[in-house]
């Protein structure tokens, strides 16, 4: 099994521009969950999915974020428009039974 | 306050040394509880759960104790391979899916 798949590793952005970040969880996982991660606040549920359904998105900062599952095998948090405050690790995480795995994360800074 | 505490460390410890986390957390109807390990720049990783009745895996024991609403990690016989930071989990009172993470407590073992 690969694992679950986040890209790109690192982003690089202006203010003001779309940032989107993808995630492909593990086959057969239902739930799915994108974290952020600072120093500051350490690691911070955005929202999840279960079975592609948006279960809970109360920890999204802003309207400027929004997340979607079209399918069981993809996820997308869009960022529009960035701002430098966003900058941060952007995590997805699968789970099923047990335990969460996350992807290696995505590093976003907007300049 | 936030509701899941751990000491940020450092903690510099010699090999082979003995060294032990503790970790608070605010809400007593929390019912999962767990240990994740993250190296510099990469995804957390599940340790360890915890119980009630303590558990070990190897050289590392964890042990919650609800009266007092804490968590401990004991690490025997420390490696240069345990340096990483590790976070303390506790799972939201109102739903056991969604976790609330601790800042993490940084390891350095040195040789």
């Amino acid at each position: 099994d690969a694992g679950v798949i986040q890209s790109p590793r690192h982003e690089v952005t202006e203010m003001g521009q779309e940032v989107t970040l993808r995630c492909k969880p593990i086959s057969g996982h239902d739930y799915l969950f994108w974290y952020r991660q600072t120093m500051m606040r350490g690691l911070e549920l955005l929202i999840y999915f279960n079975n592609n359904v948006p279960i809970d998105d109360s920890g999204m900062p802003e309207d400027r974020f929004s997340a979607k599952m079209p399918n069981a095998s993809f996820s997308t948090l869009k960022i529009q428009p960035s701002e430098p405050r966003d900058s941060a690790v952007y995590f997805c995480a699968s789970r099923q039974v047990g335990g969460y795995t996350f992807g290696s994360g995505t590093r976003l800074t907007v300049v | 306050r936030k509701e899941v505490e751990q000491d940020p460390g450092p903690f510099n410890v010699p090999e082979g040394a003995t060294v032990a986390f503790n970790c608070t957390y605010s809400n007593s109807a929390s019912q999962s509880f767990f240990w994740y390990r993250q190296d510099c720049r990469k995804e957390p990783k599940l340790l360890m759960s915890v119980y009630s009745s303590g558990n070990e895996d190897g050289r590392f024991t964890a042990q919650l104790n609800r009266a007092s609403q804490y968590i401990s990690l004991l690490i025997r016989d420390s490696k240069l391979s345990d340096s990483a930071t590790y976070l303390c989990v506790a799972s939201d009172a109102g739903n056991n899916r969604k976790l609330i993470w601790g800042l993490g407590t940084s390891l350095a073992v040195n040789p």
